[in-house]
């Protein structure tokens, strides 16, 4: 298994400003995802961050809104930038080791955007 | 496209009742079937991994089972408790998916009374 950490657990924020989520994992790990859990919703994914390559973009979210970077095999971070009253959802960190293993989540980041 | 659905939507025992949740899937090309449980304003925790080869999971209480042929998975959970208050959510990892996401159903939501 992995263990996940995320910096800020939550945030408040204005309307127009960015935040950047950290996810720390205490192992290296291939595959990295970060999700959206808006109020009374389901997870959606947002985008793939494997080390080595530029982050892949579901449809609906483009890298000017979410810009992701991924340095290392345990560290990434997620960008929710000129934020609006839509963005406040709960950010969820996700790993992998690959297809077949477990994926393993990050406690969230509950975000509220005023 | 893949849709995951989840049923019932949310449920209600006593306490010490077998109960059984309802997973669906509508494309049968899965490499696997995760569950996972999510307790109010926390992230996920994974219950069980099923590959497509595997017809069911087996951890304490919880039996997950896989028909993937007709597109379906059950999580059976033994003499429930009021600690199993939680919502649960499947998601299926698709097989021609190289970047191994996965598509979440909308979760039931589970309530063990005393």
């Amino acid at each position: 298994s992995a263990v996940i950490s995320q910096k800020p657990s939550r945030d408040i924020c204005q309307r127009g400003t960015s935040l950047t989520i950290q996810c720390q994992v205490d192992s290296q790990v291939t595959m990295m995802f970060w999700y959206r859990q808006q109020p009374g919703q389901s997870l959606t994914l947002i985008a793939t961050a494997n080390q080595g390559s530029e982050a892949t973009y579901e449809s609906g979210f483009v890298i000017d809104k979410f810009p992701i970077s991924r340095p290392n095999l345990t560290f990434s971070t997620l960008t929710v930038s000129n934020m609006s009253p839509e963005d406040s959802s709960i950010y969820l960190c996700s790993v992998g080791r690959d297809r077949e293993s477990e994926q393993y989540f990050g406690p969230g980041t509950r975000l509220t955007v005023t | 496209k893949q849709e995951v659905t989840q049923i019932p939507a949310a449920l209600s025992v006593p306490e010490g009742e077998n109960l059984v949740l309802n997973c669906s899937f509508t494309d049968s090309a899965i490499y696997n079937l995760q569950w996972f449980r999510q307790d109010p304003g926390k992230g996920l925790t994974s219950l069980l991994l099923i590959q497509s080869s595997q017809r069911e999971q087996t951890s304490g209480r919880l039996n997950a089972s896989l028909d993937k042929s007709s597109g379906r998975s059950t999580l059976y959970i033994a003499a429930s408790q009021p600690g199993d208050s939680a919502t649960y959510l499947c998601a299926v990892r698709l097989i021609y998916n190289q970047g191994g996401k996965l598509i979440f159903g909308q979760g039931t939501e589970l309530s063990v009374k005393p």
